[in-house]
């Protein structure tokens, strides 16, 4: 079974700062994906970026962008100037890519990180 | 695009009765929803996975007969939990995937906060 693992309960910056979450996991499978997901206090989940892990380039959208290095099982996420909108809950994911062929398609969720932005 | 709604956001029941909660894709046809829990200060764990039209795939450790969930359209799952106690208070959220849209990504539902007393 697959395993995400979050190792920062909470993290703070200060605003216009870079922070960076970390994010490991554990799978015996090839070919998946990777996602950040945000959950501000409304609850609302929310997909920051996600990367295919047979993609060698690290995704990038707008000010986030990850470290993933597939063979360390570790997937972080940088958020560059941060903004006071960015305070939220940050869950790390994970997602066979191929589901109907002994995969899940279900999402696998860490335990999240609680990131406070300071102004 | 890609909006998920789930109704109602915020439900109170008594300890023994029964309480549905709708999630719906509004723009979309959901071929697959899934039905996640979540306690506070923790992370999303799925209950269910439910495709149109046949029975949801429970995930281990989660009542069948509990919760029960229903994906009749490609529109509309719902979920009810049956006999409701007081640990059964949670926050409830609903994604759903269209498969001719995106190959990996779930669009969520704003959730639904039970409170059992």
């Amino acid at each position: 079974a697959q395993t995400v693992t979050q190792s920062q309960p909470e993290m703070s910056v200060q605003e216009a700062e870079t922070v960076t979450l970390s994010c490991t996991y554990d799978t015996s499978e090839s070919d998946y994906y990777l996602f950040w997901y945000k959950q501000p206090p409304s609850r609302q989940m929310i997909l920051v970026i996600r990367q295919e892990a047979y993609k060698q380039q690290n995704a990038t959208e707008n000010r986030f962008s990850v470290n993933f290095q597939k063979a360390a099982k570790s997937f972080s996420l940088k958020i560059s100037d941060s903004q006071l909108g960015d305070a939220a809950m940050y869950f790390c994911a994970y997602r066979s890519a191929h589901p109907t062929q002994g995969g899940s398609e279900k999402l696998v969720f860490g335990k999240g990180t609680k990131l406070t932005v300071n102004p | 695009g890609a909006v998920v709604s789930q109704h109602p956001s915020w439900v109170i029941c008594k300890s023994g009765t029964s309480v549905k909660i709708e999630c719906r894709s509004l723009d979309f046809q959901a071929t697959t929803m899934f039905w996640y829990r979540q306690f506070p200060k923790q992370s999303l764990m799925l209950m269910a996975t439910s495709n149109e039209g046949s029975k949801a795939t429970y995930e281990q450790g989660v009542e069948k007969d509990k919760f029960l969930i229903n994906h009749a359209s490609l529109t509309l799952s719902t979920l009810t939990v049956t006999s409701a106690h007081p640990e059964d208070s949670s926050f409830y959220i609903c994604s759903a995937r269209d498969f001719g849209r995106s190959l990996y990504e779930q669009y969520f539902g704003p959730g639904t906060r039970l409170t059992v007393t």
